[in-house]
């Protein structure tokens, strides 16, 4: 099992949107409607952004919004936000396993 | 209010092994399947373990497959990992986190205690 390809760091400014991707295969991604993102601020648990690869848990910011295309999930915040600038993990069912990707740092500038 | 509390980390040497605990409130404990996650320091997160409501459906990582085991006691709304063997690579903060249903096959991490740190080292 592979960990899911996410690029190391994007980067923003107040107002924009970003999205980061998560690249996996054909047996994670590509198979099941299964992608999760976490928000992470140093120092603290990570948080669920978004299940099912684009449902949003109550009280999430409808800023924050999630897709898939093939084996490519995205992550997109729109509006971008000081209090964004933290780490985000993407999650894959992987059958009876899950897989995260390597992280992305969000630097808001 | 969800509340996770994992306990049980510590510095420990390689080859021996630990029980981490992590005690459930907050939600009707056996209604939900359960994970552990680790995060190596400076490093990202990475999926240990996890378990169904009834314990019919367990799973592991490859790094951890045959060393650890994942149980639980729901009469305790307690979540367990039995660490055996471990190894310096094991060295990482364990979360424990609540899954969003109760299978483990459609249900990622949703809710996370702050961990409990386990340290390997001679």
């Amino acid at each position: 099992q592979s960990a899911l390809t996410q690029p190391a760091s994007v980067s923003g400014s107040p107002g924009q949107s970003i999205t980061i991707s998560c690249t996996g295969t054909s047996s994670d991604v590509g198979s099941y409607n299964l992608v999760s993102w976490y928000q992470q601020h140093p120092g603290k648990a990570p948080k669920l952004m978004i299940y099912e690869g684009s449902k949003r848990p109550s009280g999430v910011s409808n800023r924050f919004s999630g897709s898939k295309s093939g084996n490519t999930a995205s992550l997109t915040i729109s509006g971008l936000q000081a209090e964004d600038e933290a780490d985000y993990y993407c999650c894959s069912y992987a059958v009876i396993l899950w897989v995260f990707g390597g992280g992305t740092k969000l630097t808001v500038l | 209010e969800v509340q996770l509390v994992e306990s049980g980390g510590g510095l420990v040497q390689p080859g021996r092994s630990l029980r981490l605990s992590c005690a459930a409130s907050g939600f009707t404990f056996d209604d939900y399947a359960m994970h552990w996650v680790r995060q190596a320091p400076g490093k990202g997160l990475e999926w240990v373990s996890g378990i169904s409501w009834n314990s019919g459906s367990i799973g592991y990582a490859d790094s951890v497959k045959g060393r650890f085991t994942i149980s639980r006691d729901n009469a305790k709304n307690s979540l367990y990992l039995q660490m055996n063997s471990l190894r310096a690579e094991d060295t990482a903060l364990y979360y424990c986190a609540k899954a969003r249903h109760y299978d483990l096959e459609s249900s990622p991490p949703s809710n996370w205690g702050q961990g409990t740190l386990v340290t390997v080292s001679s």
